[in-house]
């Protein structure tokens, strides 16, 4: 199984501002997920990080929006551009498993914008 | 588009009890349905179910997929309050994707 920490762990953001999510791997891995979990919703995937490659959004997320970069292959960053109290959630990252699906995740960072 | 519908959404039961989650899902090419449990943030691993009808167990918690008709349940026996989380339902499709398709999750909440 693979280790993933995730910083920071929880924030309270302002309105207008960026945050800067950082998930680290004990082991070298090819792909790398963010999750996003808003409030009573199920998790969805924000985007793929590749490493040396752009990044794979999903329907309804943007590269303006949430940044991501992939410097090697254990470490990943996601930045929630520009909040709003709608981008209160807890953000996931996460690692295959390379076993059908199974997912590993990172304890996840609960931001809070007001 | 790939869906995933959970049942019930919340529950609350007593220490002892036996529960039943449900999930069925809509997905197109499937690959494997997955059960997460998720105390505070972090998912856990509790279940990858590929096959109908072979039921997945470890200890009081068991899972079983039915491919036909399109969903799983996961049973807890004797429950225990450290059993009280979310549990999430999660299907991943065939093509090279790795992604994953998350229900609501059930929310339990096991009294003493």
């Amino acid at each position: 199984s693979a280790v993933i920490s995730q910083k920071p762990s929880r924030d309270i953001c302002q309105r207008g501002t960026s945050l800067t999510i950082q998930c680290q791997v004990d082991s070298q891995v090819t792909m790398m997920f963010w999750y996003r979990q808003q409030p009573g919703q199920s998790l969805t995937l924000i985007a793929t990080a590749n490493q040396g490659s752009e990044a794979t959004y999903e329907s309804g997320f943007v590269i303006d929006k949430f940044p991501i970069s992939r410097p090697n292959l254990t470490f990943s960053t996601l930045t929630v551009s520009n909040m709003s109290p709608e981008d209160s959630s807890i953000y996931l990252c996460s690692v295959d498993s390379g076993r059908a699906g199974e997912l590993f995740f990172g304890e996840g960072s609960r931001l809070t914008v007001l | 588009e790939d869906k995933v519908v959970q049942s019930p959404l919340s529950l609350v039961v007593h220490e002892g009890d036996t529960v039943t989650l449900n999930c069925s899902y809509e997905v197109t090419n499937f690959r494997s349905l997955l059960w997460y449990k998720q105390e505070k943030k972090a998912p856990t691993f509790l279940f990858m179910l590929t096959s109908s009808g072979i039921e997945k167990k470890s200890g009081r918690l068991s899972s079983i997929l039915d491919k036909k008709e399109l969903f799983s349940i996961l049973n807890i026996t004797a429950t225990q309050t450290g059993d009280s989380a979310v549990y999430l339902c999660a299907v991943a499709s065939q093509g090279g994707s790795e992604k994953l398709v998350f229900g609501k999750g059930t929310k339990l909440t096991v009294n003493p």
